[in-house]
C-alpha cells in the first residue's frame, strides 16, 4: 500500500514569493494534516482538512492557506514568503474517526532566500 | 491546554546498551491519545505506537517497550539492546478527544538518540 506522498521534495523561493506544496494521502484516508517543522521551533500543527473542508487551524497567519480536492489530495499555499518560513513541511493523513493514527509523508523542505 | 515535555534533548549510547526516552504530558481531558514517532535523517515521521488514556497496559514490540503511567502523566519509551539503526529523533505526541482526537497532534521537542558502534 502506497504511503503519503508529497511534492516537491525541495523548494527554493525568495522572500515575497508564493509557495505551493502538494500532498496525496493514503488510499481510503479522507483527513489530511499539515505540520511545520522549523529549526528551533519543533513540530507545529498548521491545518486539518477533511471531506474538502478546513476543520482546524493552528496558530499561523492567514497567508498560510490550503485546500483539499475531491480526491482528498491537498495543497498548502504560503503567500508573501518570509525568511522564517524556511522549514520542513510535513503532511499526514488518517481515517476520519477519532481514534485513528496520523501517518506522515516524507515532507517538503522549503528554503526562503 | 495540552502540552508534551521531553526533557532529554540528546542521548548518546553505545550499541547494545538499553536506553529510555522520557515523555511527560499535560491535559485536562479524560480521553486522550499518546503517540511515539521516529524521525530518521530522511525526515519522514515513522509511527511507532499509539495508546489511549484508558489503556495503561505496558506494551512490548521486539526491542521496543512502552511504559504508560497516568499517575505521573508519563509515557516512556525503552529501547533494549540498542542498534546503530535506532539513531534518530524520537517524538512523543498527544491528541485530545475534546478537540477532536484526530484534529491535531501536539508534539514534544524531540530527543536525538545517537547509537555508537
Amino acid at each position: 500500500e502506497a504511503g503519503v506522498t508529497q511534492s516537491p521534495t525541495h523548494l527554493i523561493k525568495t522572500r515575497g514569493q508564493q509557495a505551493t506544496l502538494r500532498c496525496s494521502p493514503i488510499s481510503g484516508h479522507t483527513s489530511v494534516y499539515w505540520y511545520q517543522q522549523a529549526l528551533g521551533l519543533g513540530l507545529q500543527f498548521l491545518l486539518w482538512y477533511d471531506e474538502g473542508e478546513e476543520r482546524n487551524r493552528g496558530n499561523f497567519p492567514p497567508r498560510f492557506s490550503g485546500r483539499q480536492f475531491p480526491n482528498y489530495s491537498s495543497e498548502l499555499n504560503v503567500n508573501a514568503l518570509e525568511l522564517e518560513d524556511s522549514a520542513l513541511y510535513l503532511c499526514a493523513s488518517s481515517f476520519p474517526t477519532s481514534e485513528e493514527t496520523q501517518y506522515f509523508g516524507p515532507g517538503t523542505r522549503l528554503l526562503v532566500l | 491546554a495540552q502540552k508534551v515535555t521531553q526533557a532529554q534533548t540528546e542521548i548518546s549510547v553505545v550499541e547494545k546498551e538499553d536506553v529510555t526516552l522520557d515523555c511527560v504530558y499535560e491535559t485536562r481531558d479524560t480521553t486522550y491519545y499518546l503517540f511515539w514517532y521516529k524521525q530518521p535523517p530522511s525526515g519522514e515521521l515513522v509511527f511507532l505506537i499509539r495508546r489511549n488514556s484508558f489503556d495503561e497496559q505496558n506494551e512490548i514490540s521486539g526491542r521496543y517497550s512502552w511504559n504508560f503511567q497516568k499517575s505521573t502523566s508519563s509515557f516512556n519509551f525503552t529501547i533494549t539492546a540498542s542498534q546503530v539503526v535506532d539513531s534518530a529523533v524520537y517524538f512523543c505526541a498527544l491528541s485530545e478527544e475534546s478537540t477532536g482526537a484526530n484534529s491535531k497532534l501536539t508534539f514534544g521537542k524531540g530527543i536525538t538518540l545517537s547509537v555508537r558502534p
